[in-house]
Parts: C-alpha cells; structure tokens; sequence
C-alpha cells in the first residue's frame, strides 16, 4: 500500500513555544490530506482537512489559529501548533487518501508540552 | 471533533481462536467502511474495507460483516495469533465526503 511518513514521530517542547509536524505522501500524490488528534485509549478524533492549495477546513471546536495547517504541496502537509500548552499534549496523525478513497496513515507524532 | 471516544472495551480471547468485533456505525447515508488495526504508539493500519454494496468481504484470516439494517459492522479474526493484539478500529465514510469517522474502538487482548 501507499506510505504516509510523518515526521517527528515525537517531541518535548516547553510550554509557550510553536511544535511543527509534517506528513509527506511518499509514493502517491495526496490532494486531501486529514491531520487526528488522539488520547490515550481514545478513538481517533478529526481535527482538521487539509487540501492542497487552498485553505483548510476545521471541524467543529478546533481553534485554526491554535492548530495551523498548511498543505504547500501534492506531498506534503504540515500541522503547527502554537504557543503550545500541557493541555496541548496528545499523539497527533495525519492521513492521506489515494485516488481509490482509501486513507494510509503516518505513524503519528507523541507531541509532549512541559 | 467528529468521534469522541470513551475509555476502550476490551475484547480477551485464547490463542487460537476466533475472534469477533463489534462496531456500530452512526451514519446510515455511509457507503465505505474499513477496518483498522492501531499497535501502541503507532498510526492506524489499514486491515480490509467493504462497500455498502456488499455485505461480506473476505481477507487473509480476517472477515468483515456489513448489516446496513442495523448500521453494523463486525470483524472476524480467524485463528487469533499473539501479534493480532491491538486496538481496533472501525471508520466510516460518505463517497465524496473525504472524511472518515472512527468508532470508538476495541482492545483485543490475546492470551498465551
């Protein structure tokens, strides 16, 4: 199947300062790309849908100055977080779908805000 | 967010044996559905998918059920082995929507 690689797969930032996460699509060209939030021993919850070129959509709750996404190119998506707090802290994945609708997955990013 | 989760049921079988998850789906206009498998620390792995037009798919040693009458999906996992333990996930989606939507998963445990 197709590879999604995010990157990092975790880190330590201290409280106040901005964390960016990017996901690549690394064989396939992904126009929609779609970053989750987790907690622990909880579903998957969809922040937000990044399309390629133009503005991202947030769903319902989710602060788009918080959590900014940009999505610069066919491959590649990046999620921002700024002035990033403890409460912030989370396992952060990003997904990306072929042109068959099915979503692959990057290993998430262990995001933790000290 | 679209699925918010509750702590994770927990689903213990013996080596061996057949498995079975449960999943409810909460949108009867859905049409695709897939299952995933998520390993701690991991992102989620794609394991088999079925279209609304279909209410059986078979794949190696894994099965899925679709019952559109009572929005429900299962997964059947066949001669459960020590490495299928995971949570898993069911998600659904609308063709032309984009967006997934993840049940609140189970944890299956496998014992020695």
């Amino acid at each position: 199947g197709a590879v999604v690689s995010q990157h990092p797969s975790w880190v330590i930032c201290k409280s106040g300062t901005s964390v960016k996460i990017e996901c690549r699509s690394l064989d396939f060209q992904a126009t929609t790309m779609f970053w989750y939030r987790q907690f622990p021993k909880q579903s998957l919850m969809l922040m937000a849908t990044s399309n390629e070129g133009s503005k991202a959509t947030y769903e319902q709750g989710v602060e788009k100055d918080k959590f900014l996404i940009n999505h610069a190119s066919l491959t590649l998506s990046t999620l921002t977080v700024t002035s990033a707090h403890p409460e912030d802290s989370s396992f952060y994945i990003c997904s990306a779908r072929d042109l068959g609708a099915r979503a692959f997955f990057g290993q998430g990013t262990r995001l933790t805000v000290v | 967010g679209e699925s918010v989760g509750l702590h994770l049921p927990t689903l213990s079988v013996q080596e061996g044996d057949n498995s079975i998850i449960n999943c409810a789906y909460s949108n009867s206009a859905s049409d695709y559905f897939i299952w995933y498998k998520q390993e701690s620390g991991k992102g989620p792995q794609f394991i088999i998918d079925i279209r609304s037009n279909m209410d059986k798919r078979q794949g190696q040693r894994v099965t899925v059920l679709l019952n559109k009458t009572v929005k429900h999906l299962s997964l059947q996992i066949a001669a459960t082995q020590p490495g299928d333990s995971a949570v898993y996930f069911c998600a659904e989606t609308v063709s032309g929507t984009y967006k997934y939507i993840f049940g609140t998963g189970t944890r299956l445990k496998v014992l020695a």
